[in-house]
């Protein structure tokens, strides 16, 4: 079964610390890996994705395939970053709906 | 970015009315959407693939009579909450997919009173 896990519901962090969002994911295959960003009264947007390996704002996620984990990590977090993060997986077949997770509350404080 | 946008925002009505709801592709042509279902506090949930010019595919446990999606042309899909009930009041976001990224429209939030 596709499933994706964010055990943290809410997670704070002051300014300038780091911070990692932790993602398993469960899926037979090969998925593609998300993170989405959905911050305060704005749509759900794309952070990264896991096949073009870029840094978005500054956070980065690594596929750990072993660990079937995909944590999203940033070295020095702002208060911009406040939002709420969400963790997704979908086939690698192009055209296919995402799984998310249950989504972490990311708050930095100033 | 490519742009999803839906109508309308919000929408409150009396229980056992229909509501309609929009997604449309502004800039890109979109043979396939998706409706999700978010419940407050809660993560996004998939209701069912919309697909241009045939029957929508619903996800396990969503009544397809309840909730009637038409993908009459590439860019727009619609999903028509049917005789509607306060257990229905939800957000519902829809999405599209241009090479392989999903954009995600703005949601509609239904309160059925």
């Amino acid at each position: 079964a596709q499933r994706v896990t964010q055990p943290e519901k809410l997670l704070s962090v002051f300014k300038g610390a780091p911070v990692e969002l932790k993602c398993n994911y469960s899926y037979s295959g090969s998925p593609e890996l998300f993170w989405y960003v959905q911050y305060s009264r704005q749509r759900l947007q794309l952070l990264l994705r896991h096949i073009s390996r870029e840094s978005i704002k500054g956070f980065t996620a690594d596929l750990n395939k072993g660990e079937t984990s995909f944590h999203l990590k940033k070295p020095f977090a702002q208060e911009e970053d406040s939002a709420m993060y969400y963790c997704a997986l979908s086939g690698n077949s192009g055209n296919t709906p995402l799984v998310f997770g249950k989504g972490t509350r990311l708050s930095v404080i100033a | 970015g490519a742009v999803v946008s839906q109508h309308p925002s919000w929408v409150i009505c009396k229980s056992g009315t229909s509501v309609k709801i929009e997604c449309r592709s502004l800039d890109f042509q979109a043979t396939t959407m998706f409706w999700y279902r978010q419940f407050p506090k809660q993560s996004l949930m998939l209701m069912a693939t919309s697909n241009e010019g045939s029957k929508a595919t619903y996800e396990q446990g969503v009544e397809k009579d309840k909730f009637l999606i038409n993908h009459a042309s590439l860019t727009l899909s619609t999903l028509t909450v049917t005789s509607a009930h306060p257990e229905d009041s939800s957000f519902y976001i829809c999405s599209a997919t241009v090479f392989g990224e999903q954009f995600f429209g703005p949601g509609t939030r239904l309160t059925v009173l």
